[in-house]
């Protein structure tokens, strides 16, 4: 069974301080690691999607990178407006049977003070 | 190019009466899901399309029916709501897995309460 577990549940900023959020997964062929944003009361943002271990991508101040069991989500000196829940998804099935389906971790709510 | 639109927004149900949550995407993605997401829970699959005419069930799919008649259409039914579906519901869609971008894009969401 694939499973993702997210760390912190809750992380809390002050603007400008950077930090990490961890997503450590276990899958049985990945063929892509997902990171979504939420704000509240809407629906998930696609951020970032990872193929394979060593794999990095940037967008603004986030950065995001992958290695085998784990992978990182990277804020540099976030901005109150970086304030979301961040969620971690796998999809499986190198053999392409996955059908696209992804199993989500429970998320980690960031909060930048400014 | 509005992407996935779901309706309604917001219902309130009592227990025992059935509705229809519609999904709609103008992307011509030939995947779509439906996905509820409760606190503590993060969001799991009821159930999902790989093309029109199709479905399969997903990770928590008792309660629940879908069709696709449409490829851009996914529609949830609840024949008898209970107090446990209770959530925010959530669809999405996707290209196959014959490309290599398979990311999913998410509809606004529908909060359900059933009292």
């Amino acid at each position: 069974e694939d499973q993702v577990t997210q760390s912190p549940e809750a992380l809390r900023l002050q603007e400008g301080e950077s930090s990490s959020l961890n997503c450590s997964y276990t899958v049985s062929g990945l063929r892509g690691l997902f990171w979504y944003r939420q704000d509240p009361g809407k629906g998930p943002e696609f951020l970032f999607t990872l193929y394979s271990a060593g794999e990095e991508k940037e967008k603004e101040r986030l950065k995001a990178t992958l290695t085998k069991k784990e992978s990182f989500l990277h804020i540099t000196a976030p901005k109150p407006e970086d304030s979301a829940t961040y969620l971690c998804a796998v999809q499986a099935g190198a053999g392409g049977t996955s059908y696209g389906k992804l199993t989500f971790g429970q998320g980690t709510i960031l909060t930048v003070h400014p | 190019n509005a992407g996935v639109t779901q309706t309604p927004k917001f219902r309130v149900l009592k227990t025992g009466q059935s509705m229809t949550l519609l999904c709609a995407q103008d992307m011509n993605h030939e995947y779509m899901y439906w996905y509820r997401q409760d606190p503590g829970m993060g969001l799991r699959l009821i159930h999902y399309s790989v093309g029109e005419g199709t479905t399969a069930k997903g990770e928590v799919p008792d309660g629940y029916n879908v069709s696709r008649l449409k490829k851009q259409n996914f529609l949830l039914g609840l024949e008898s709501a209970a107090p446990s579906q209770t959530s925010v519901y959530f669809c999405a869609s996707s290209y196959s897995m014959s490309r290599r971008n398979t990311e999913a894009f998410f509809g606004q969401g529908t909060r359900l309460t059933v009292v």
